[in-house]
């Protein structure tokens, strides 16, 4: 199975602020990478796509990049509405996916 | 609007047996997987399994297999996640959502609202 790890598991930042989170595999993944964000109590909403693809609805301040092992989500200019937790998500493995643990990102 | 609705929260006891459902709707229901993610309290998303409608396919997270059963009634555009004996370990929110191929990565884009199941004696 391909696993997935996240840093850092959390963060505190301001507004304004530039965010980056890292998600690494456990082997090449090529970009069958996605991202997504979730605030408490809601759903999972999908942010990126296939490594750096921005989901249609995403703010452009969001961003992805990376290939093989090692992926990042940049945040360009955090938004009070950005405060919540971050999941990669592989989809290297045909119909068999695996999330990342998740990087909460709160209020400084 | 392409919308998946899930049914109301539950509250069982454990052995018991529960039938969750995910209704699609604004959307060639037969033409995409649902999948199914679990959600433990303060936990992380875990993905259980997967089904194709059109057809039944149904694929099972190694985690998750023998543990639950993934069916679908493609008559009435709905997914369904069961168990036949439920244990306290099973409380958690339960996701369902629209697998869609882009880019060559496939990747969830529609979620339900989610369904919470308490699992206590």
């Amino acid at each position: 199975d391909i696993q997935m790890t996240q840093s850092p598991s959390s963060l505190s930042a301001s507004v304004g602020d530039r965010v980056t989170i890292t998600c690494r595999a456990s082997q090449s993944i090529s970009s069958y990478l996605n991202w997504y964000q979730q605030k408490p109590g809601k759903a999972p909403k999908l942010l990126i796509y296939a490594a750096s693809s921005l989901q249609s609805g995403v703010p452009s301040r969001f961003s992805g990049s990376g290939s093989g092992t090692d992926f990042t989500l940049t945040i360009s200019s955090l938004q009070p509405e950005d405060f919540a937790t971050y999941y990669c998500q592989q989809s290297y493995s045909t119909l068999l996916f695996t999330f990342g643990p998740g990087t909460k990102v709160d209020i400084k | 609007e392409v919308q998946l609705v899930q049914s109301g929260a539950e509250v069982k006891k454990p052995g018991e047996s529960l039938k969750i459902s995910c209704k699609g709707s604004g959307y060639s229901f037969t033409s995409y997987w649902i999948g199914w993610v679990r959600q433990m309290p303060g936990k992380g998303l875990e993905w259980m399994g997967i089904i194709y409608p059109g057809d039944s396919d149904t694929r099972y997270s190694p985690s998750f297999q023998g543990q639950v059963t993934i069916s679908a009634d493609k008559s009435i555009s709905t997914a369904y996640l069961q168990w036949s004996s439920l244990k306290a370990s099973d409380t958690a929110m339960y996701y369902c959502a629209r697998l869609v191929l882009r880019d060559n990565s496939d990747a969830f884009d529609i979620w339900g609202q989610g369904t919470m199941v308490t699992v206590s004696s």
